[in-house]
């Protein structure tokens, strides 16, 4: 059975740094895309970054770029996100996910619980 | 900046058909948007429906299709239950490894 379970969310000032993490289980970690997506209270989802399955290709949405960074262990099966710099914009559920290879398309099938980042002074 | 829209709110009856879109503030979505739509309840990690723009996720059940009309991706529910009352999310990828999730659709059966 695929897991993903997120840890680190916490409550941290403005300007002040986090990093997140989830440990996969139940796949062979290293063969798939990995991504953080986040939601706010109350709010939509939104996609923030995306790790190749050897880590050699990472992508961001650019409100994050420069400030976060996505890695991953694939010795550990474990999916990072450094975030620095945070902003009470960045508060929200972080959800780590994994993207799956279906007929050509990607869609993300598999999603951990979420970790909760509160951004406050 | 590129816009997934989705109709922030809709209404079904019980039993009724419900579409819901995904379309693209930039243009028409097609197959290299790679669709797919999730639902997700209160406090709960979202879980996926419909991906590959049209094949149902192990376990969803066959009132739920997904295919692309026109300019956008569509999801529709037909003959709609009462724990159908959701918020539906689709993505589309959008170009140079980036994604885009739509804004959201909270449906209410009623």
């Amino acid at each position: 059975e695929v897991q993903l379970v997120e840890s680190g969310g916490v409550l941290v000032h403005p300007g002040g740094s986090l990093r997140l993490s989830c440990a996969a289980s139940g796949f062979t970690f290293s063969n798939y895309w990995m991504s953080w997506v986040r939601q706010a209270p109350g709010k939509g989802l939104e996609w923030v970054a995306n790790i190749k399955g050897d880590g050699s290709e990472k992508y961001y949405v650019d409100s994050v770029k420069g400030r976060f960074t996505i890695s991953r262990d694939n010795a550990k099966t474990s999916l990072d996100l450094q975030m620095n710099s945070l902003r009470a914009e960045d508060s929200a559920v972080y959800y780590c996910a994994r993207w799956d290879l279906y007929s050509g398309y990607y869609s993300l099938h598999n999603w951990g619980q979420g970790t909760l980042v509160t951004v406050s002074s | 900046q590129t816009v997934v829209t989705q109709e922030p709110s809709f209404s079904v009856s019980p039993g009724g058909t419900v579409t819901l879109t995904c379309g693209l503030n930039s243009g028409s979505v097609s197959t290299t948007n790679h669709p797919s739509w999730y639902q997700q309840t209160p406090g709960q990690a979202p879980r996926i429906l419909i991906h590959s723009i049209s094949f149902r996720s192990s376990g969803v059940p066959d009132r739920f299709s997904g295919s692309i009309v026109g300019n956008k991706a569509a999801l529709t529910i037909t003959g709609a239950q009462a724990d159908d009352e959701s918020d539906y999310y689709c993505v589309l990828y959008v170009g140079s490894g980036s994604w885009v999730f739509g804004g959201g659709t909270k449906l209410t059966v009623l």
